[in-house]
């Protein structure tokens, strides 16, 4: 198993562009998550999911769209960048909880808006 | 919602000496807590979890402890060595609300040889 990836590593973006954030899990994964990591602050979550064609928000899902039309993909779409999504993205993904319930996380994205 | 709250922010220790890290949590409905290991430039890996209905968990050199009453949760970890120096987060979430998971915001431990 390749377990959580995550596309691109590195991305520099300038104000005002859109992107997409790629996440896929081969673990038959219920929930999916993506969270951001910025200095002192841990983890923040944007949006997650707990099955194909369910999504809810997060702790700061402003700025930030996704969409789960398939169990295995999770991609996060930036609209239009600004100085203060530069961050790490990660993704993660856990079975259900009554399953064990770990939470798997991707090796991030790093991005930065100029 | 929850907060979680983590200290220390850094920890400094001799090899061979222990480590303890503290959470607390404020909201009641919580009752699954993992903590992660991040080295740098790597993903949060889970390296231990407890769940409410017990109190204490072990797996070799490490440990977890959870008071409901009070809230808080522990990490200890015995014998430190160099390669335990990372970022270990807490986090704290409910079975009702799962995916939902709240972070402290982190500790930085250094293993001194």
């Amino acid at each position: 198993n390749a377990g959580v990836t995550q596309t691109p590593k590195f991305q520099v973006l300038k104000t005002g562009q859109s992107m997409t954030l790629q996440c896929a899990q081969d673990m038959n994964h219920e929930y999916m998550s993506w969270y951001r990591q910025d200095p002192g602050m841990g983890l923040r979550l944007i949006h997650y999911s707990v099955g194909a064609g369910i999504t809810d928000q997060g702790e700061v899902p402003n700025g930030y769209n996704v969409s789960r039309s398939t169990t295995e993909d999770f991609p996060l779409r930036l609209l239009s960048a600004a100085p203060s999504q530069t961050s790490v993205y990660f993704c993660a993904s856990s079975r259900l909880p009554g399953q064990g319930g770990e939470q798997y996380f991707g090796p991030g994205t790093r991005l930065t808006v100029t | 919602g929850e907060n979680v709250e983590q200290h220390p922010s850094t920890l400094s220790v001799q090899e061979g000496d222990s480590a303890v890290i503290k959470c607390t949590y404020s909201d009641s409905a919580s009752n699954y807590f993992p903590w992660y290991k991040q080295e740098l430039g790597k993903g949060p890996q889970l390296i231990i979890d407890i769940r409410s209905n017990v109190g204490e968990k072990k797996d070799q050199r490490i440990a977890v402890t959870l008071n409901k009453t009070a809230k808080h949760f522990s990490l200890h970890i015995t014998e430190t060595q160099p390669e335990d120096s990372a970022v270990y987060f807490c986090a704290a979430t409910s079975t009702d609300s799962w995916g939902k998971f709240q972070f402290g915001a982190g500790t930085q431990v250094v293993v001194t040889p």
